[in-house]
Order: C-alpha cells, then structure tokens, then sequence
C-alpha cells in the first residue's frame, strides 16, 4: 500500500520559533510537493522539488523554505511563524511519468500563536 | 502560471446527475486531473485526461477539451457520500520538472 506520511497531524507553534514539517514518500517518487490549505482560497503550491536537492517555487513561496536532502524526505520550514501561516499543510508525491495521480500525506494543521 | 475555474458551490439532489465546470490557462499541459476532498481528509484521485474526450469511471465520467481549456467531472446517480469538494488539477511543466496546481474546488453538497 503506498504510503505518504507527514510527522504530525496537529502542531501548535509560537510566533517566532522555527518550525519543520516533514514528508515521507515510500513509493520512489521523484516529485514531490507542499500546498497550503485554507478555506476559500484551496490547495496553493508552496514549494515542490523534482530530484534530490532540486526545488522551485510555487504560487507562495514566501516566509518558507524546503529541502530534499534524499528522494524520499521532503521537509518545509518556516524559518519564523508567524500567525497568518496557521493552516493546513499537505505534503503530496508524483512519479516522474506524468499520467499518474498524486498521493497525498494526511496533512499537518499547523495553529502558530 | 496557471490559472483555473471552477464554481465554488453546488447543491444537487441524492438521485440526480451533475456537473462541475472547470476552465483553466496552463504553460507546457500535461493532462487534467480531478480529485475528491472530503472535510478534513486529503484528496484522493478521481480521473485523469490527457486526450480530448470523455473518460467513464463507474459513476464519474470526465471530459476534455484541450483548445477550449475546458473540463468537466460527471457525477451520476449521486449519493449521499458524495457531498465533497471536487479539485480540478491541470499538470504542467516547465524547467525539466512536473508541477500540479489546483483549482479552488467545488463543494458539493447533495441532499435528500
């Protein structure tokens, strides 16, 4: 059964602390993503990286940071939350063959107070 | 970029047939997905076309016109578990790499 995995379900952080949410993908998947989820607005594309230590931005890259250190390890870091960074954050890979559907993590809601 | 349509809202009858629009604008279109969000869970795959036409999944059916950027998801004899968001999710590329955005999603609800 392939498996997308994010660390947490539920995270509440400070403003100001830096924050790592990580992705683990076991499907060999060279694609992989982080979107944002928040009501009204939809999924929005953080960041997403093709290959290890590759990465581009998405539609909203600001205020994050990512790294793909190996294949199957995607982390997204905010380097100092802030309030308006509460959201759902999904994690989602893709194999490089681009007829084939993405397989998403069960989301971190992350609350920064 | 990319820039995607779709209707917000929907209400339709447990029973019933319908349809969600989507349009979109995308550089280097790789194939059209849908996908199926429930409250508070993560999308899950529904269809996906890369050829004009209509694709049929059981209940779902989903059509592609490529030179209007058009589709649409088809949902038959809709039940009550069907009450979801719908994603339309065109994949482009760009720089060597694969990216998926997605639409705002459509919330459907269906009644008794």
């Amino acid at each position: 059964d392939v498996k997308v995995t994010q660390s947490s379900r539920y995270l509440v952080k400070r403003t100001g602390e830096k924050v790592f949410l990580e992705c683990v993908q076991d499907m060999d998947h060279e694609n992989m993503f982080w979107y944002r989820q928040d009501p009204g607005l939809g999924l929005r594309l953080i960041y997403f990286s093709y290959d290890v230590k590759m990465k581009e931005k998405g539609d909203i890259p600001e205020g994050y940071s990512v790294s793909r250190e190996k294949k199957e390890r995607f982390s997204l870091i905010l380097e100092s939350a802030s309030t308006n960074q509460t959201s759902m954050y999904l994690c989602a890979s893709t194999p490089t063959t681009t007829n084939t559907e993405a397989f998403f993590g069960q989301g971190t809601r992350l609350t920064v107070v | 970029g990319q820039n995607i349509d779709q209707p917000t809202e929907m209400t339709a009858t447990e029973g019933a047939i319908v349809q969600i629009n989507c349009t979109y604008q995308t550089s280097g279109f790789n194939g059209l997905f849908w996908y199926q969000q429930h409250a508070g869970e993560a999308p899950t795959f529904l269809s996906y076309n890369v050829l004009d036409g209509l694709e049929e999944k059981g209940r779902f059916s989903s059509f592609l016109s490529r030179s209007k950027g058009y589709s649409y998801l088809l949902l038959k004899e809709l039940q009550m578990k069907d009450s979801a968001s719908y994603l339309c999710a065109p994949g482009g590329s760009g720089a060597g790499s694969y990216q998926l955005t997605f639409g705002k999603g459509t919330k459907l609800s269906v009644i008794p």
